[in-house]
């Protein structure tokens, strides 16, 4: 019962390294979401994308880029790792009449 | 500025008591979810709202459309309810996000 899946559960990085985080989600929906939650601040919107090579920054874009090839696919991408950029990333997707909404089991990156 | 509020922050229960969490909003919403995220775990949807009541189990979930209002209710609460839960309100294809209640159910 798949939904929404994250290429990695932890990941530990150098700083000036690039990093892909890839999510795929499985049930063909159209707006899928990148949100980093650190300790005290919650869940914070990095980017999202509402179709296939669509994407719009959403409150904290800064150090980060995006790629969605394939409907099903929203890559994040940290052009060079800092350490900043420590944090729990958690990928969504959103869709359908009743907007469903799910998340996936988050990424948990330590840039060192 | 915060779209979404919630109360309390942090809350520790006795096992068996009856929690309830609360959830302000400002923006118009066309739905609004309810989330669970168990340490180290990723996060579930309990709840989508738009109006009324929903039950599920020993949670129940109401939201006042006209008070920008939802409440989160555990009734009979159990060691392994404790997660931090957390807000969501829909608007467009945007979701703006509490910052969480973290609750600790003592045995």
């Amino acid at each position: 019962d798949v939904k929404v899946t994250q290429s990695s559960r932890y990941l530990v990085k150098r700083t000036g390294e690039k990093v892909f985080l890839e999510c795929v989600q499985d049930m063909d929906h159209e707006n899928m979401f990148w949100y980093r939650q650190d300790p005290g601040l919650g869940l914070r919107l990095i980017y999202f994308s509402y179709d296939v090579k669509m994407k719009e920054k959403g409150d904290i874009p800064e150090g980060y880029s995006v790629s969605r090839e394939k409907k099903e696919r929203f890559s994040l991408i940290l052009e060079s790792a800092s350490t900043n950029q420590t944090s729990m990333y958690l990928c969504a997707s959103l869709g359908g009449t009743a907007y469903e909404q799910y998340f996936g089991p988050g990424t948990r990156l330590t840039v060192t | 500025k915060n779209e979404v509020e919630q109360s309390p922050q942090n809350l520790t229960a006795q096992e068996g008591e009856f929690i309830t969490i609360n959830c302000s909003y400002s923006v118009g919403i066309s739905a609004l979810h309810w989330l669970q995220q168990h340490p180290g775990g990723g996060i579930v949807s309990l709840f989508m709202l738009s109006s009324g009541k929903k039950k599920h189990g020993r949670l129940i979930a109401t939201i006042n459309i006209q008070e920008k209002h939802s409440s989160l209710h555990i009734t009979a609460s159990h060691p392994r309810d404790s997660a931090v839960y957390i807000c969501a309100v829909v608007t467009g294809n945007q979701f703006y996000f509490g910052t969480g209640t973290s609750l600790t159910v003592i045995p």
